[in-house]
Formats: C-alpha cells, sequence, structure tokens
C-alpha cells in the first residue's frame, strides 16, 4: 500500500532563517506531488505541485521554493523565513488520473 | 470570485439530526470531485468521492449538479464524532491540480 510521510512535524523558527521540510512517498512510482499550506482558520492554498523528477510548478509568488530530487522525494525550502510563512503544512500525492489526493501528516511552523 | 465556495459555518446541529452542506465551483471543465474531512490540526482524509449520479456511503450523501456548478454532502444520523471541517475538493482534469474549499465547520452537540 502507498504511505506518504513528512517531516519535521513541528517546528518554531525564527524570522530569516532557512527552512526544510521533506516529503516522501512509498509503494508508487512517478506520483504527482504537492505542497499546501493552511494558515490558522483559513483554507488550503497550493504552493507547488510536481508531475515528474525535476519539474515543479509554482501556484503563489513567495520566498518559498520547491524541489523533488528523486522521484517520490518533494522538499520545501526558504532561505529567509517571514512571519507569514506561519501555518500547516502539507504535502500530498496523487496519481495522473486525478483522483484521490492522500496527504501526509502535516508540518506546523511558527516563524517568531 | 473564489474557484470553489463553502459556507465556513459554524452548523451547530444536536446529536440524530439530518445536516446538508454545499459547494459551488467555478470551473466548468472540472472532471473530479471529492468531500474530505479534516480534524482539529490533523491533515485532511477523504471521506468520499463524489460520482455524478451520486453516491451514498452509510450515513452520507453526495450529489453532483454540474448545470448548476454545485455539490452536495447529506450527513445522517449526526454521531458526535462527526465533528470537523468538510472540505470541498474539485480536480479539473488536465491541470493536476485540486482546489479546496475553505470548508465548513460541523459541531454535532450531545
Amino acid at each position: 500500500s502507498q504511505t506518504i510521510h513528512q517531516w519535521p512535524a513541528t517546528l518554531v523558527q525564527p524570522v530569516g532563517s532557512p527552512l526544510s521540510l521533506e516529503c516522501t512517498v512509498e509503494g508508487t512510482s512517478n506520483p504527482n506531488l504537492y505542497w499546501y499550506r493552511q494558515a490558522a482558520g483559513r483554507g488550503l492554498q497550493l504552493l507547488f505541485y510536481s508531475v515528474g523528477i525535476g519539474q515543479i510548478s509554482s501556484e503563489v509568488p513567495q520566498n518559498l521554493s520547491a524541489s523533488r530530487p528523486q522521484d517520490r522525494q518533494f522538499i520545501l525550502s526558504s532561505k529567509k523565513l517571514l512571519l507569514s510563512d506561519s501555518g500547516f503544512y502539507l504535502c500530498a500525492w496523487a496519481t495522473d488520473s486525478g483522483n484521490t489526493i492522500y496527504f501526509g501528516e502535516g508540518s506546523w511552523l511558527t516563524v517568531v | 470570485r473564489k474557484e470553489v465556495e463553502q459556507d465556513p459555518g459554524p452548523f451547530n446541529v444536536p446529536e440524530g439530526a439530518t445536516v446538508a452542506f454545499n459547494c459551488t465551483y467555478s470551473n466548468s471543465a472540472s472532471q473530479s470531485f471529492f468531500w474530505y474531512r479534516q480534524d482539529c490540526r490533523k491533515e485532511p482524509k477523504l471521506l468520499m468521492s463524489v460520482y455524478s449520479s451520486g453516491n451514498e456511503d452509510g450515513r452520507f450523501t453526495a450529489q453532483l449538479n454540474r448545470a448548476s456548478q454545485y455539490i452536495s454532502l447529506l450527513i445522517r444520523d449526526s454521531k458526535l464524532s462527526d465533528s470537523a471541517t468538510y472540505l470541498c475538493v474539485v480536480n479539473s482534469g488536465g491541470t493536476y491540480k485540486y482546489i479546496f474549499g475553505t470548508g465548513t465547520r460541523l459541531k454535532v452537540l450531545a
């Protein structure tokens, strides 16, 4: 069966510090991968998606970036965090056919 | 106009009540539709897909109206454990993007 994991689960970072969130998927090949952010009391905002290694589409201009160095690995990064980057970050995967999207457990980021 | 819109609620209903949520979407090319459930501080999890002919899963019934571009979720015989936020999700075929509504909060009261 397919599984998705992301880490770390929780982190508190000072403004201006770097960020790296990692996500891996097991049990499937060539998944579409996604990073979403959910601010407090808000809906899920699509940040990035990837349909293959090295292929990244950005949905929202911001100081975040994403990379996909391997087929089942997706990384969210920032060189300098802003207070507004605080939120709940969710990695997700789906097949190419537009069926169900599955989420990792999420990472809570607080920028102080 | 948002691509997917939901009434944020909250809907406070007594146990055993029937409650319905609606969701509208703006892209007429949308092809896949889902309802997800999200508990507080947790990741969203699939509740059910929504099919053109409507579908039922136990106490939950989902309907799709393509002409009016909305989907609905009906929960019968509400349980305390149904308290959560329900997210409407739309996928526009060919774009790989899943667009989420902001969610409708449901609180079932004893």
